[in-house]
């Protein structure tokens, strides 16, 4: 199975600063790599795709990069609605897996 | 508006079965892989089974033998029949559906539904 790996686990940040999550694949994923963002009770939700490509409707302030077995999420300026978990996840090979998340809190 | 709304979870004691429900609107649940996750109480995402349009399916080996996924066309709902259910099952299980031709990634999530294994 391939194992994916966040960091930070967590990360308290202020409102207008950029955070930087990394997902670390165990092996190459090519770009099968996708971010989630899940606030408290909800649904997940998905922000970037094949690394880079940002779902319709997501802001541009969140971006994606990396391919193989390194991938990061970017929050270019931290808002408020922007406290919540995020997951990676890859659909190279079966089982699909997702990382372990990442918590972000507005300080 | 496309939307998957989840159905059938509930209290249910080990060694049962429960089946969910995920009925889709806006779009065919014929025309996509559709997929399920679960989330255990304070827990991380686990993928658990996809069915492709041609039918065939893939499990998670920690549901494989006790689970079933698939879907009903013209209800246009899919389905996660579980059985011989265990205490580690108990999770919130989301339908969602993978985008065509866009690196089956999972672009629309329901609201999920719950499903506790206790006696």
């Amino acid at each position: 199975d391939v194992q994916l790996t966040q960091s930070p686990s967590s990360l308290s940040a202020s409102v207008g600063d950029r955070v930087t999550i990394t997902c670390r694949a165990s092996q190459g994923l090519n770009a099968f790599l996708h971010w989630y963002q899940q606030r408290p009770g909800k649904a997940p939700r998905l922000l970037i795709y094949a690394g880079s490509n940002l779902q319709t409707g997501v802001p541009s302030r969140f971006s994606g990069g990396g391919s193989g077995t390194h991938f990061t999420l970017a929050i270019s300026a931290l808002q408020p609605e922007d406290s919540a978990t995020y997951f990676c996840q890859q659909s190279f090979s079966y089982p699909w897996t997702f990382g372990q998340g990442t918590k972000v809190d507005i300080k | 508006e496309v939307q998957l709304v989840e159905s059938g979870g509930g209290l249910i004691q080990p060694g049962g079965s429960l089946t969910l429900s995920c009925a889709a609107s806006g779009f065919a649940v014929s025309g996509n892989y559709m997929s399920w996750v679960r989330q255990a109480p304070g827990k991380g995402l686990e993928w658990v089974s996809i069915i492709y349009t041609s039918d065939d399916t893939q499990y998670a080996d920690s549901v494989k033998g006790r689970f079933t996924i698939s879907r009903d066309n013209p209800k246009n709902t899919l389905y996660l029949q579980m059985s011989s259910l265990r205490a580690e099952d108990t999770a919130i299980y989301y339908c969602a559906r993978v985008a065509l031709a866009s690196w089956d990634v999972m672009d629309v999530w329901g609201q999920g539904t719950t499903v506790t294994v206790s006696s």
